[in-house]
Formats: structure tokens, C-alpha cells, sequence
């Protein structure tokens, strides 16, 4: 069964310092992974997305995720965190052939970034 | 935002009752879906539908049921709302091929009273 999990419900970091979110997936077939962000009272916008390719990737508000296949993880990083940071974010993968599986959330985790 | 609009955005019901939710899209995806959102769970999907009549259940399906009588619409109803169900929920849909994305509507709060 699809399911993707993230193991801090909360990450505290200081404004400047690098920052990384866990997400770890588990996905019958090539995975498509994605990060998505939500503000207070707002719906969720999209971050990043892993499809295929290189295992870094780079998204919006300088946020970048790695794929470790072996692993199977998919962390968010951002090398200097800022105030403005601080939100939601959710992973979220989608497995089976040809891109048709379900989208599976994790259960989120609050990144709350201090001055 | 892919042309995704939700109807109502907010919602208070008695329990008992029976709610349908709409999303409603306009680029012909053919993946929809209804999420949940309740603080300590995330996002919990509901329902899917991969087309016109083709739906499936998610992980909380219980006490719901939807519809997709043509593309642009799914339909989200629960049969005799519950306490339980007071919540945020958001439809989303995925485009396909490479350049995958989900995109979401913007909410409706349900409160079950």
C-alpha cells in the first residue's frame, strides 16, 4: 500500500541557519514525489516535485529536495532559513504504472522558523 | 490554480443531515480527488475518481460517497453528517505525463453541529 510518512510534527530552526523536513515514502513501481506548502487559512502551493532525473532537486523560495532511492526518502532542505519560511509543509506521493496512482499525503510537518 | 472552485467554502450543518460538497474544474483533468485536513492527520484522501464514473475510495471513506457525472464535477456527500466530520476539506486534481502537478481549490470548512 502507497503511504509516505514524516516523523517531526514540528521542526524549530533558527532564521539563517539550513533547515531539512523529513519525508520518507513507500510506493509500488517509480515514485513521483512532491513537497507542497500551506500558509495559515490558505490552500496548498506547490514546492517541488521529483518525477525522474537528477536526485537533487531545486523548487520555488529556494527550497530543494533529495531522492535517495535506496532509502526511500525524499527530504526538504533549504540551505538558509528565513521568518518567512515558517508554514506547513506537506510530502506527497503518487506510485503506479504510467503516473495513474493516488496522491498520498503525509500528515504534515510545522516548520517554525525563529529570529 | 488550474480553474478549481469549491461551492460552499463554509458550511455549518446539523448532524443528521445529508451535505454534498462540489469542485468543479475547467481543463478537462481527468484525476480528482477530496481531501480532509484535521490538525495531527494532514491531508487524508476521501475519494478519487480516474474519469467520468470511475471512482475509487481513499483511506477515510467511511460516511462518504461521490459522484462524477461528467468531468468538470465531482461531487462529495456525506450521507448524514456526524460531529466526525466537521473539518476543512479540499478537492484537488493531478494533471498526467511528465510535468505532473496536483493543484488544489481553496477549501470548504464544514462544521457539523
Amino acid at each position: 500500500a502507497q503511504s509516505v510518512a514524516q516523523p517531526e510534527d514540528q521542526v524549530n530552526v533558527a532564521e539563517g541557519n539550513p533547515l531539512t523536513v523529513k519525508c520518507t515514502y513507500s510506493v509500488s513501481g517509480n515514485p513521483y514525489l512532491f513537497w507542497y506548502v500551506q500558509y495559515p487559512n490558505r490552500g496548498l502551493q506547490f514546492l517541488l516535485k521529483y518525477i525522474t532525473g537528477d536526485n537533487l532537486v531545486k523548487g520555488s523560495y529556494g527550497f530543494e529536495a533529495e531522492f535517495n532511492k535506496s532509502q526511500t526518502s525524499f527530504h526538504l532542505k533549504k540551505p538558509s532559513a528565513l521568518v518567512s519560511d515558517s508554514a506547513l509543509y506537506f510530502c506527497a506521493v503518487r506510485g503506479g504504472s504510467g503516473n495513474t496512482g493516488k496522491l498520498i499525503f503525509g500528515q504534515g510537518t510545522t516548520l517554525q522558523v525563529k529570529p | 490554480d488550474a480553474g478549481i472552485t469549491q461551492s460552499p467554502r463554509h458550511k455549518v450543518t446539523e448532524t443528521g443531515t445529508p451535505v454534498t460538497l462540489r469542485c468543479h474544474q475547467t481543463e478537462n483533468h481527468r484525476y480528482m480527488y477530496w481531501y480532509r485536513q484535521d490538525p495531527g492527520h494532514g491531508l487524508r484522501l476521501i475519494h478519487y475518481s480516474y474519469g467520468v464514473k470511475d471512482t475509487d475510495k481513499g483511506e477515510v471513506s467511511d460516511g462518504y460517497s461521490v459522484s462524477r457525472s461528467k468531468t468538470e464535477d465531482f461531487l462529495l456527500t456525506l450521507e448524514s453528517a456526524t460531529s466526525s466530520q466537521t473539518s476543512v476539506y479540499f478537492c484537488a486534481i493531478t494533471t498526467t505525463g511528465m510535468n505532473t502537478e496536483a493543484f488544489f481549490g481553496q477549501g470548504t470548512r464544514l462544521t457539523v453541529v
